[in-house]
């Protein structure tokens, strides 16, 4: 079974608006952490945001927000104004069995976001 | 303010050929990994490292082969290399402990082509 589910190949938004990326993850594991990451047309992955499964709120960085549900195993990524620059590969990843020291991520097949203007 | 180097960028190989990426970090890291990034398949797991002297297989293994005999360095081989590893190869590291609970800081990614 897919650990991390990106349903969303591709995505257009126009500049300045707001645009939901979804993710969803499958763990049963009670301690987990979920990232996302963006990755330009230069290839450099760049980290965006973190939740942790025990995390009271929902985690903000600037315009980055993640939406986490936890019963329904989602943790959506949603950008604020977009920008031409947002325009790239995202990815949301997860890593598992936070208490025992593992530390490798799993990683979703990606959206790709295309901002227009 | 390197971070994560890798070398080298590009190579192609021909079909049976062996050659060596090297993954170098410098911000004293405890873990480190080698992921494969192939379209519409996201990023996976090739093999990792809890520190130096030790490795261990992640989700697809065969085929290569790694070591970590000095902390700052983690090397991947591929003894013969087949078309089926064309890919892009990203290395990355983190911390044991952080307040982003180990963030991974990737390279800038290795294309390797096999013909």
């Amino acid at each position: 079974a897919q650990k991390i589910t990106q349903t969303q190949p591709g995505m257009f938004v126009q500049e300045k608006e707001a645009v939901t990326l979804d993710c969803t993850y499958d763990t049963s594991d009670p301690s987990y952490g979920l990232f996302w990451y963006k990755q330009p047309s230069s290839g450099e992955m760049i980290f965006l945001i973190y939740q942790g499964s025990y995390d009271q709120q929902n985690a903000t960085e600037g315009r980055y927000s993640l939406n986490f549900q936890k019963a329904r195993k989602s943790a959506n990524l949603v950008i604020s104004a977009s920008q031409l620059g947002d325009s790239a590969m995202y990815f949301c990843a997860m890593r598992e069995g936070m208490d025992t020291g593992r530390r490798a991520l799993t990683f979703g097949s990606g959206t790709r976001l295309q901002v227009q203007p | 303010n390197a971070g994560v180097t890798q070398t080298p960028k590009f190579r192609v190989l021909k079909t049976g050929q062996s050659m060596t990426l090297l993954c170098a970090q410098d911000m004293n890291h405890e873990y480190m990994y080698w992921y494969r990034q192939d379209p519409g398949m996201g990023l996976r797991l090739i093999h990792y490292s809890v520190g130096e002297g030790t490795t261990a297989k992640g989700e697809v293994p065969d085929g290569y082969n790694v070591s970590r005999l000095k902390k700052q360095n983690f090397l991947l081989g591929l003894e013969s290399a087949a078309p089926s590893q064309t890919s892009v190869y990203f290395c990355a590291s983190s911390q044991i402990a952080g307040r982003r609970t180990g963030e991974l800081f990737f390279g800038e990614g290795s294309r390797l082509t096999v013909l």
